[in-house]
């Protein structure tokens, strides 16, 4: 069964800082998908980034970006110039890459951004 | 285009009693998933239905079914309702064509067992 880790409970960071979450997953498919979710507080959850397995660039969008370590089963969310929008749970997320839309989700990692 | 709605927002039931939650996907979208949401347990998966069946369950017990309908629509449903299953119950739709389609939550229904 796949597994996903989350090993920081709350993150802060200061405004106009990076900040980086950590989140290590275990499974014994080749081809998946990983994602960071982001839920800010009574709003919905959204996605942030998607990295595909087989590709070994790391993705970025705009302000975020993931160091994905195949090998050592490791994706961790850089996020830089830290807004405070950017205050939410943040949820690290596995799929399989094919045959249906289960996500396992990790336990998430509270981030408050100091003005 | 309208997001995934989730039917009610908020739900106070007592123990034993059953309970009914909607889903609407976003327009065109063929998969809706589910999920419960605890602080203790985090988020967990309870079923996705494709087309009309079935297609993934997680390990949640029998009291926890659901349906989805021709035009999509999803409905959970709870029997004989236990203090646990107090939580935050989201849905989320996609496509879920061939290549990848990103999933949608809607904003939950907060269910309280009392």
């Amino acid at each position: 069964a796949q597994t996903v880790t989350q090993s920081q409970p709350e993150m802060s960071v200061q405004e106009a800082e990076t900040v980086t979450l950590s989140c290590t997953y275990d499974t014994s498919e080749s081809d998946y998908y990983l994602f960071w979710y982001k839920q800010p507080p009574s709003r919905q959850m959204i996605l942030v980034i998607r990295q595909e397995a087989y590709k070994q660039q790391n993705a970025t969008e705009n302000r975020f970006s993931v160091n994905f370590q195949k090998a050592a089963k490791s994706f961790s969310l850089k996020i830089s110039d830290s807004q405070l929008g950017d205050a939410a749970m943040y949820f690290c997320a596995y799929r399989i890459y094919f045959g249906n839309e289960k996500l396992t989700f990790g336990t998430g990692t509270r981030l408050t951004i100091i003005p | 285009k309208a997001g995934v709605t989730q039917t009610p927002r908020y739900l106070i039931k007592t123990r034993g009693q059953q309970v009914t939650l909607s889903c609407s996907p976003i327009s065109g979208h063929r998969s809706v998933s589910w999920y419960q949401q605890t602080p203790g347990q985090g988020l967990q998966f309870l079923f996705e239905y494709f087309s009309e069946t079935q297609r993934n369950k997680g390990n949640f017990p029998g009291r926890f079914s659901g349906r989805q309908f021709s035009n999509s629509r999803s409905e959970m449903n709870v029997s004989t309702l236990e203090l646990g299953d107090s939580a935050l119950y989201l849905c989320a739709s996609s496509l879920a064509g061939a290549s990848y389609n990103e999933q949608f939550f809607g904003p939950g229904t907060r269910l309280t067992v009392l």
